[in-house]
Parts: structure tokens; C-alpha cells; sequence
């Protein structure tokens, strides 16, 4: 089945404990994105990547990180959480022929920073 | 920033009557895309329009794009109860691969 897996899909931290949240598509897209949504505010794109080891900051890239070393996986990493970062976090990836297409959703990771 | 601006913010409306949410956005994009979500789920595209179309239907989905006014529109037609959702528009700009959505409507369906 094609699908986006994130992991974990709720999490409860404290400020400052460095975490990861594992993105991954089946579908070999080279498009992939992590956005944060907020009641009010909608999805804003964090980081997004064009392909591997491509990667560029979104609206909001402050106190996030990603990697892509494999066309599958994007991970984004918190290294020292706050409390203004306790989110609902969606990835998302798409195929990139010239333009960008459809977007494909994870089901989402309820972050908790306290 | 946010390039699209749903428009209502919140909709109530009958089974068996039409919806209609709008968009704007304010630079030029390649695509203009639609997306549901029903509460705190994962995001699930729609329909997606280009820049050089301006109607496009999927079942009791149809979507108008205005380049000119920069501003699209989605029209759900009999409404269900299962369209009850959060719907959302998404822009690409034309220079990079950014996506943006709005803040989103909030339809419900009262049966």
C-alpha cells in the first residue's frame, strides 16, 4: 500500500531533550516536507527537500533540522525542544516532475513539549 | 508567510445544500491545490488546478481559478455529512518549490 509512516505518532518531551521524528514514503517521490500545524495558523511548511541531500528551510525552519540520505526517509530533529514547538507535526511527499503535484500525508505526530 | 487565505473561516450549512470556500493568495504560482482533513487526521488532496486552468470538477468537486484576481474557489455540491472537515487551499510559488496553505475553512454538515 503507498503510504507516509511517521513515528513516533505521539510524543511527550521536556524542554531541551533532543528528539526525532521518523518520516517515510514507499512511493519513491523525490519530494518530501514536514509541516507544523497550529489552531488558527494552518500547516507551515518547516523544511522541505527536492531530492537527497537537497534540502531548504520552509516559513518556519527555527529549532528544526532534517536530513535526506536516502531517497525514503526524512527525519526532523528537534535538538533542544520548547515549549512553543508542541505541535502537530505532518510529513508529506510528492513527486516533482517540473512542478510540484499532489502532496501524500502521514497521519501526523502530536508533539508535547512541557 | 501564508500565501493562501481561505474565506469563510467557518461554514454551517444543511445536507443536500452546496458549499462554497474561497481563496486568495498574492504572488504569482505554478499550481493551486485543495486539500481536506477531518479532525487531526492526516491531510488528503482533492484536486489540484494549474495556473493556465480555470474550472476544473471531480464528482461533486469543482474548483475555479482566477489568476487575474488571484483567488480560487471550491464548490461542494449536495453536501454529505461525511464532508464534514477542514478544507484547504495550497499554493506553489512560481520561483521555488515552497507550499503554502491557509489557514483553512471549517465546513460542517448538519444532517
Amino acid at each position: 500500500e503507498a503510504q507516509v509512516t511517521q513515528n513516533p505518532r505521539y510524543l511527550i518531551t521536556v524542554t531541551g531533550k533532543k528528539l526525532t521524528v521518523t518520516c517515510s514514503q514507499n512511493m519513491n517521490h523525490e519530494y518530501m516536507s514536514w509541516y507544523r500545524q497550529d489552531p488558527g495558523l494552518g500547516l507551515r511548511q518547516i523544511y522541505y527537500s527536492m531530492n537527497v541531500e537537497v534540502t531548504d528551510k520552509g516559513d518556519v525552519p527555527e529549532g528544526y533540522k532534517v536530513s535526506r540520505k536516502e531517497k525514503r526517509n526524512f527525519p526532523l530533529i528537534l535538538e533542544s525542544p520548547s515549549p512553543n514547538q508542541t505541535s502537530l507535526y505532518f510529513c508529506a511527499s510528492s513527486l516533482k516532475t517540473g512542478l510540484l503535484g499532489e502532496q501524500f500525508f502521514g497521519p501526523g505526530t502530536r508533539l508535547t513539549v512541557l | 508567510s501564508q500565501q493562501g487565505e481561505e474565506d469563510p473561516q467557518a461554514l454551517s450549512i444543511q445536507e443536500g445544500e452546496n458549499a462554497t470556500m474561497n481563496c486568495s493568495y498574492k504572488t504569482s504560482i505554478n499550481n493551486l491545490q485543495w486539500y481536506r482533513q477531518n479532525s487531526g487526521r492526516g491531510l488528503v488532496h482533492l484536486i489540484l488546478i494549474r495556473s493556465n486552468e480555470r474550472e476544473k470538477h471531480s464528482g461533486r468537486l469543482r474548483v475555479t481559478l482566477d489568476t487575474s484576481k488571484k483567488s480560487s474557489s471550491l464548490l461542494i455540491t449536495a453536501s454529505r455529512a461525511a464532508d464534514t472537515a477542514s478544507y484547504f487551499c495550497a499554493t506553489d510559488f512560481r520561483l521555488d518549490y515552497k507550499l503554502s496553505f491557509g489557514a483553512g475553512t471549517t465546513v460542517t454538515v448538519r444532517a
